[in-house]
């Protein structure tokens, strides 16, 4: 069964510093991937998606993620974080066909972003 | 825009007392999700349909029913809410497939109080 590992279930950065929020996965063959972002009372948007075309994938509001197979991993990243970027962030692994690619999503990183 | 829809946003019942919560949608999506997702956690998927089919997790309590009367619409049935189902609600959609797309998105959710 497929499953997902966030590392750190909290990440604090100063405004305009990195954003790093770490993915790991668990599939034996290609898998699809995405982060989700959610903002306190509202829903799931999806920040960007993997489905094995380009690596590198660029997302929305500046984010970025690498998939890397060797690694089993599937990184979120952002070159300078922003106030507004304060939320809760889940990386998702998206099971086979025969289950209608059901989400099976990480246990979520809760980013700070300090003034 | 084509949307995910849920009304109420905030719905407040009482204990025993049956609900509903439904979801719409404008995006012709194939696949309707309900996710129930309590504090600081991930969402938990309780079932899908793919068109008309539905597909019950294996851990969903019997006290949650659904109903898809077409394409557009879906609907959660609590019939006997407990103070254990308080928790936020997610709808959310997909076209169910890889060449379709299998990601999903998601509504704003509705925020299910049990009194």
């Amino acid at each position: 069964a497929q499953s997902v590992t966030q590392l750190g279930s909290h990440v604090s950065v100063s405004e305009g510093a990195l954003v790093l929020l770490r993915c790991n996965y668990s599939s034996s063959v290609p898998p699809y991937l995405f982060w989700y972002v959610q903002y306190p009372n509202q829903g799931l948007q999806l920040l960007l998606k993997y489905t094995s075309a380009a690596t590198l994938v660029k997302g929305i509001n500046g984010f970025e993620a690498e998939f890397k197979k060797s690694e089993t991993s599937f990184h979120l990243t952002k070159p300078s974080a922003h106030m507004s970027d304060a939320a809760e962030y889940f990386c998702a692994v998206s099971d086979g066909p025969d289950s209608s690619y059901k989400l099976i999503f990480g246990s979520g990183t809760r980013l700070l972003v300090r003034p | 825009d084509a949307m995910v829809i849920q009304n109420p946003r905030y719905q407040v019942t009482q204990f025993g007392k049956p609900v509903t919560l439904s979801c719409s949608q404008t995006l012709n999506h194939n696949v309707m999700y309900w996710y129930q997702q309590k504090s600081s956690q991930a969402p938990k998927l309780l079932f899908h349909y793919y068109d008309k089919d539905f597909n019950n997790e294996a851990d969903t309590p019997d006290n949650f029913q659904s109903r898809r009367p077409n394409t557009s619409f879906c609907f959660l049935d609590i019939r006997s809410p407990g103070l254990g189902d308080a928790a936020m609600y997610l709808c959310a959609t997909s076209r169910g497939g890889p060449v379709q797309g299998p990601e999903q998105y998601f509504g704003p959710g509705t925020r299910l109080t049990v009194t």
